[in-house]
């Protein structure tokens, strides 16, 4: 499985976008990268994947470079309750398995 | 849907005690997922099961460690004898059937051992 790379924390201000970055220099091209999060204390949250092609869904958009060697999370609005650990992941789809590295802690502030 | 379901939430026991945790997966997901999580090592993936049977268990510490799955509804991990050392937050996970990585997590069970 491709590894990631993650910058281990990041502030944004509440209401503002929260921009993500995600390095996956050696993804293959069948592996999709996944988002999650964690909130202290609760289980991981799947947030969006993708494979080639930018996504958006209720919580997050997803773009993905050309090259896919690296993505953004953008978190549009931040609030207060997205104060948690954001975990960038690459898997197959099929047989592949879900690595969470160390994230980053990401914290909206007032 | 009440999402995956552990028992207990806490658990605490002394070393040597045999421990069971417990998971309700969400109903139609056909695999299911238990992951360790502690400071030292983060979040590591234990054993995974697709309907019903063991398919990647070579995250199981050692054999101190079982986990069954007798049926889609339900599923066990178990440590006999416990250690200090299994001290952690154990989730449980589970996906739709074809799909390995999108994956829905239960609260956790926090287990310590004196």
């Amino acid at each position: 499985d491709a590894k990631t790379t993650q910058p281990p924390s990041m502030d944004c201000a509440e209401g503002r976008a929260a921009n993500l970055p995600c390095n996956h220099s050696t993804i293959s091209g069948n592996e999709y990268v996944y988002w999650y999060r964690q909130i202290h204390s609760q289980g991981p949250q799947y947030i969006i994947h993708g494979l080639k092609n930018n996504e958006t869904n209720e919580m997050a958009s997803l773009i993905i470079t050309e090259d896919r060697k690296s993505s953004t999370l953008i978190l549009p609005h931040a609030t207060l309750r997205d104060t948690a650990v954001y975990y960038c992941i690459v898997s197959y789809n099929q047989g592949g398995k879900l690595i969470f590295g160390q994230g980053t802690e990401l914290s909206v502030k007032p | 849907d009440a999402g995956v379901i552990q028992s207990p939430r806490h658990e605490v026991t002394e070393m040597g005690q045999e421990v069971t945790l417990r998971c309700k997966p969400i109903s139609g997901h056909d695999y299911l997922f238990w992951y360790r999580q502690t400071m030292m090592r983060g979040l590591e993936l234990l054993i995974y099961f697709n309907n019903n049977v063991p398919i990647d268990d070579s995250g199981m510490p050692e054999d101190r460690f079982s986990a069954k799955m007798p049926n889609a509804s339900f599923s066990t991990l178990k440590i006999q004898p416990s250690e200090p050392r299994d001290s952690a937050v154990y989730f449980c996970a589970s996906s739709l059937r074809w799909s390995l990585s999108e994956q829905f997590f239960g609260p956790g069970t926090r287990l310590t051992v004196l």
